[in-house]
This record gives structure tokens, C-alpha cells and sequence, in this order.
């Protein structure tokens, strides 16, 4: 069975202080990653996909890398408006393109 | 365009009533998956759904049914409501077959 795990639950940052959330996964094959910001009585909202390990994707204050058990999603200088939750999800090569198996979440706060 | 909106936004019901959910997905995207996100936890996949045919379910009892009609919207049935059920109901529509998902914001089911 597939499986993401997501550290830490929750990340309280000053604004400008940089860091990074851990995504790690089992998947019997993995065809994708997927990072999600996800506001509050809202939808997730795509940010990126990772197909293989190696693979790096940067957008704006985010910088998010994959290797084969893990992916982190690296966070520069952040802003309050970045206070959100980031959720990881994978989609396995033998499953439906709709399914992915997602991550609990990670619970992000930058302070002014 | 319009992104992929939800219908009711919120619903309250009561334990053993039925609930059926709706879902229009972005203009011209031929998929819709369906995710159940509990309080604090991410979402779990229910169904998808290609072309009006079902291409993938996840790990829900018979009382959850979908189906998808000729203009690709969505309805989400859930029958003999559970305390359980209560959650943040999420619809996703994606291009094609492997395309990334765009979520609506969802419809928060209260069951008392």
C-alpha cells in the first residue's frame, strides 16, 4: 500500500527565516510527486510535480527536490502570506491517473 | 475561466439521510476525481471518473456512489449518512488521462 508521511506536522517561522518540509513515501512505482498549498476552506492548490529522482523545481520562494524515498520542499526568506498547509502526495504507475495518495499535511506559520 | 466549483458549499445533515454532491469541472476537462479530507488529516480518493466511466475507487463502502454525465460534471452519493462521513468533500478536474488536478473548494458535510 502506498504511503506518504509528511514532517513536521506544524513549522512556526519568523519572516526570513528559511527552511524545509520532509515528504517521505513507498509506492510500489512511482509515475509522480506532487506538492499541493492548501489555505484555509480552501481547495489544494497545485505547486509542483516530480517525476524522477534528481528532479528539482523552483517558484518564486519555493524549491521543491525529489530522491527516491524523500522529497523536501525548501522555503527562502519566507513571507506571512506563505502561512499555509503544504500537502505532498504521490501517484503510483499502476493506478488511476486521478488517484494520488496523499501526505497528512504539513501545518506552515511565518510570523512578521 | 471559471476553475472547478462545488455545490452546496456546506450541508448539514442528519445520521442515516442521503447527500448527493455536485461538481463542474474546468471547460473542456474530461475528468473528475472525487477526495474525502477529514479535519487535520489530507485527502483521500474516493473515485475517478474518464469519459463518464468510472477508471478508479479507493477504499469507501457501497453507501459512496458517482457518476459523470455527458457534460462531464460530476455528482457524489453518499447513502445512509455516518457521523464519520463528516468531512471536507473535494472535487478535482484534470485535461486528460495524465494531467495534474485542479480542486475545487469543496463541500463541507456536517452530519449530526
Amino acid at each position: 500500500e502506498d504511503q506518504v508521511t509528511q514532517s513536521p506536522e506544524a513549522l512556526r517561522l519568523q519572516e526570513g527565516e528559511s527552511s524545509s518540509l520532509n515528504c517521505s513515501y513507498t509506492v510500489s512505482g512511482l509515475r509522480g510527486l506532487f506538492w499541493y498549498r492548501q489555505d484555509p476552506g480552501k481547495g489544494p492548490e497545485f505547486l509542483f510535480t516530480l517525476y524522477s529522482a534528481g528532479e528539482e523545481k523552483e517558484k518564486e520562494r519555493l524549491k521543491a527536490t525529489l530522491t527516491k524515498k524523500e522529497s523536501f520542499l525548501h522555503i527562502t526568506a519566507p513571507k506571512p502570506e506563505d502561512s499555509a498547509t503544504y500537502l505532498c502526495a504521490v501517484q503510483a504507475v499502476d493506478t488511476s491517473y486521478g488517484k494520488l495518495t496523499f501526505g497528512q499535511g504539513t501545518i506552515l506559520t511565518v510570523h512578521p | 475561466d471559471a476553475g472547478v466549483t462545488q455545490s452546496p458549499t456546506h450541508l448539514i445533515k442528519t445520521r442515516g439521510q442521503h447527500v448527493t454532491l455536485r461538481c463542474s469541472p474546468i471547460s473542456g476537462h474530461k475528468s473528475v476525481s472525487w477526495y474525502q479530507q477529514v479535519l487535520g488529516q489530507g485527502p483521500q480518493f474516493i473515485f475517478q471518473y474518464y469519459e463518464k466511466e468510472e477508471r478508479g475507487r479507493g477504499n469507501f463502502p457501497d453507501r459512496f456512489s458517482a457518476r459523470q454525465f455527458p457534460n462531464y460534471s460530476s455528482e457524489l452519493n453518499v447513502n445512509a449518512l455516518l457521523l464519520g462521513d463528516s468531512a471536507l468533500y473535494l472535487c478535482a478536474s484534470s485535461g486528460g488521462y495524465n494531467e495534474k488536478l485542479f480542486f475545487g473548494s469543496g463541500t463541507q458535510l456536517s452530519v449530526l
